[in-house]
């Protein structure tokens, strides 16, 4: 099995600023890779596929990047609605979720 | 747009079975992948099983083979999550997902508390 750790577990950012997520695989997932936002008694819901590409209605201050074992999703101007948990998931090999990073106001 | 609705909460005793379906809507529902995924109270999302319903069988994760069973049934555009043998920790928010790679779409959730 495929196993997906993220980074950091909280991440502390201020409203307007930049966040970074990080994801790495135990082996490559080549593009083969998704993040997913939830909200607090809600289903995820899917930002980016194929480690880089928006999912439909996902505006453009979320991009991701990477590729084999090492991702990262880029949220560029954090508005109040993006504090949220964040997954990774590979879907390279069967699906495996990474454990999910909590993005909290500063 | 494919919408998902799931059947609703359900409380069983441990060791019994529960069976929860997802009725797919506004897609074609033969050629999606559709998975079911969990999470625990406060826990993180756990990928169960998956089934495309033109090809079938179901393939499962390792942690559930022989106790959870997908099936998909074309004519009524529904896939089933059937668990058995439940105990306390399988108390979780089952979604069923779908899309032609990943889970581009979601159902809304099922409750299932299993308490004695």
């Amino acid at each position: 099995e495929i196993v997906m750790t993220q980074s950091p577990a909280t991440l502390s950012v201020s409203p307007g600023e930049r966040a970074t997520l990080s994801c790495r695989a135990s082996q490559s997932v080549s593009s083969n890779l998704a993040w997913y936002q939830q909200k607090p008694g809600q289903a995820p819901r899917l930002l980016i596929y194929g480690a880089s590409t928006r999912a439909t209605g996902i505006p453009a201050r979320f991009s991701g990047s990477g590729s084999g074992t090492e991702f990262t999703l880029t949220i560029s101007s954090l508005q109040s609605e993006d504090f949220a948990i964040y997954y990774c998931q590979q879907y390279n090999n069967r699906y495996t979720f990474g454990q999910g990073t909590k993005l909290e106001i500063k | 747009q494919v919408q998902l609705v799931q059947s609703g909460a359900e409380v069983k005793r441990p060791g019994s079975s529960v069976k929860v379906s997802c009725k797919a809507s506004g897609g074609t529902f033969s050629s999606y992948v559709f998975s079911w995924v969990r999470q625990a109270p406060g826990q993180g999302l756990e990928w169960m099983g998956g089934i495309i319903p033109i090809f079938g069988p179901a393939n499962y994760a390792q942690k559930f083979q022989g106790r959870v069973t997908i099936t998909a049934d074309a004519s009524t555009s529904t896939a089933y999550m059937d668990l058995s043998s439940l105990r306390s920790e399988d108390t979780a928010v089952y979604y069923c997902a779908t899309g032609t790679t990943t889970f581009y779409y979601w159902g809304q959730g099922t409750l299932v508390t299993v308490s004695s």
